[in-house]
């Protein structure tokens, strides 16, 4: 297993264009995230599942915004009608929970950078 | 989960130890401390959690004070490649998180420390 693995590294759409992102986890973690970065900023939280079942969302996800995990493996992330203000890096993140204590914490993916025009 | 305090940024010259602090005064009794680093365009990368022993793996040392309100992470020979954000987090392990909803990983602004030659 490598790791995290997001696609695309990096998009560039104009305002108004649906824009999907997928994140690709690591094979046996059971919980998949999503976390926006902006400029100077720390990672903020989005959506977390725990296999497919979509757990928590953020008051940052706006009803533009919707993740999936169909089958608990991958996960898709989409934004509709995207702003020039959802311009970020969109990260993704796996663990696995429900074992002991000791275990490292989550692993990210390198990201998805997103510019809107 | 508990909020944490980092000095925005911290200077240390290469082969020398990296010594960075984290104030968590309001840490609960079931929460840990997590170290992340993120270098520049990459994701964030876990480096150590601990409860109230010290720990230490290849990558670092965690101090935590008796009291647990701080901590320390020690990088004992930081090298160039170590310049990065910080990231200090409080939060319930994973274990203790097994289809709830709290524990989520969330990130302040961390310590930006530059190695210098």
């Amino acid at each position: 297993d490598t790791g995290v693995s997001q696609n695309p590294r990096h998009k560039i759409t104009k305002r108004g264009q649906n824009v999907t992102f997928r994140c690709d986890p690591i094979s046996e973690h059971n919980r998949l995230y999503w976390y926006r970065q902006t400029l100077g900023q720390g990672p903020e939280f989005l959506t977390y599942f725990q296999n497919e079942a979509q757990l928590e969302k953020s008051r940052l996800l706006s009803d533009r915004f919707s993740a999936e995990r169909p089958k608990g493996s991958f996960s898709t992330l989409e934004i509709q009608r995207t702003e020039q203000g959802d311009s970020a890096m969109y990260l993704c993140a796996s663990s696995l929970v429900g074992r002991e204590v000791g275990l490292p914490g989550y692993t990210f993916g390198s990201g998805t950078r997103l510019t809107v025009v | 989960d508990a909020k944490t305090t980092q000095p925005p940024s911290m200077d240390c010259a290469e082969g020398r130890a990296a010594n960075l602090p984290c104030n968590h005064s309001t840490i609960s009794g079931n929460e840990y401390v997590y170290w992340y680093r993120q270098i520049h365009s990459q994701g964030p990368q876990y480096i150590i959690h601990g409860l109230k022993n010290n720990e230490t793996n290849e990558m670092a040392s965690l101090i935590i004070t008796e009291d647990r309100k701080s901590s320390t992470l020690i990088l004992p020979h930081a090298t160039l490649r170590d310049t990065a954000v910080y990231y200090c987090i409080v939060r319930v392990a994973e274990y203790m998180n097994y289809g709830g909803s709290q524990g989520n990983l969330i990130f302040g602004k961390g310590t930006k420390l530059s190695v210098k030659p």
